[in-house]
């Protein structure tokens, strides 16, 4: 069985801070996606990585895959209330091409 | 870009009826499709996988002839809840994939269904 170590589950910040959520696990991903959803609707797809070592920006988001394909984080600066949402992150295995989602971080930003 | 219309988005039945969910791929054709569920404030958990024309495949631990899944058309995949009880109210989101090499390749969800069951 594939196991995604999402971590945090829960972060309450203030608007300004900065933020790091971490997804790991003790296998290999051909990719790793992280994805934002809010309530009563589908995941939104927010970056895919693929090379090991990978840093991908998107404005005041970065991604970053590690050396080994096992581990991702997402980092965000100066949150906003409108970072509010859940965040998940979703490993691709090669195997039937399964997209297996980590447990999802709820973040919620204060004004 | 690819996009995928779920439907009901909610529903509620009475325990002991079914209850069907829809999921099509409106702009391309989707080899593959994907169920999840969904409790509140947790993930998506993978439920089963589908290919056109042939049967799904299930995770350990879904039952089959509980959440019957049909991928008859490159364009529809529906899950059908049998004989439902209140422990399967969740919220249920497909997802689907286009062939490789196409745009469509990525993973495109669906904008999920609350299903309540009284």
């Amino acid at each position: 069985t594939q196991l995604l170590e999402q971590s945090p589950q829960f972060l309450s910040i203030q608007e300004g801070e900065n933020l790091t959520v971490y997804c790991n696990s003790s296998s290999v991903f051909s990719s790793l996606q992280w994805y934002r959803q809010e309530p009563g609707e589908g995941p939104v797809l927010l970056v895919t990585v693929v090379t090991g070592g990978e840093v991908k920006k998107l404005k005041r988001l970065t991604f970053q895959f590690g050396d080994a394909r096992k581990d991702s984080s997402l980092h965000i600066t100066a949150a906003q209330p409108g970072d509010t949402g859940l965040y998940l992150c979703a490993g691709l295995y090669n195997q039937g091409g399964k997209l297996i989602f980590g447990q999802g971080t709820e973040l919620s930003v204060k004004p | 870009g690819a996009v995928v219309s779920q439907h009901p988005s909610r529903v509620i039945c009475k325990s002991g009826t079914s209850v069907k969910i829809e999921c099509r791929s409106l702009d391309f054709q989707a080899t593959t499709m994907f169920w999840y569920r969904q409790f509140p404030k947790q993930s998506l958990m993978l439920m089963a996988t589908s290919n056109e024309g042939s049967k799904a495949t299930y995770e350990q631990g879904v039952e089959k002839d509980k959440f019957l899944i049909n991928h008859a058309s490159l364009t529809l995949s529906t899950l059908t809840v049998t004989s439902a009880h209140p422990e399967d109210s969740s919220f249920y989101i497909c997802s689907a994939r286009g062939a490789p090499g196409q745009l469509s390749y990525g993973y495109t969800f669906g904008s999920g269904t609350r299903l309540t069951v009284v």
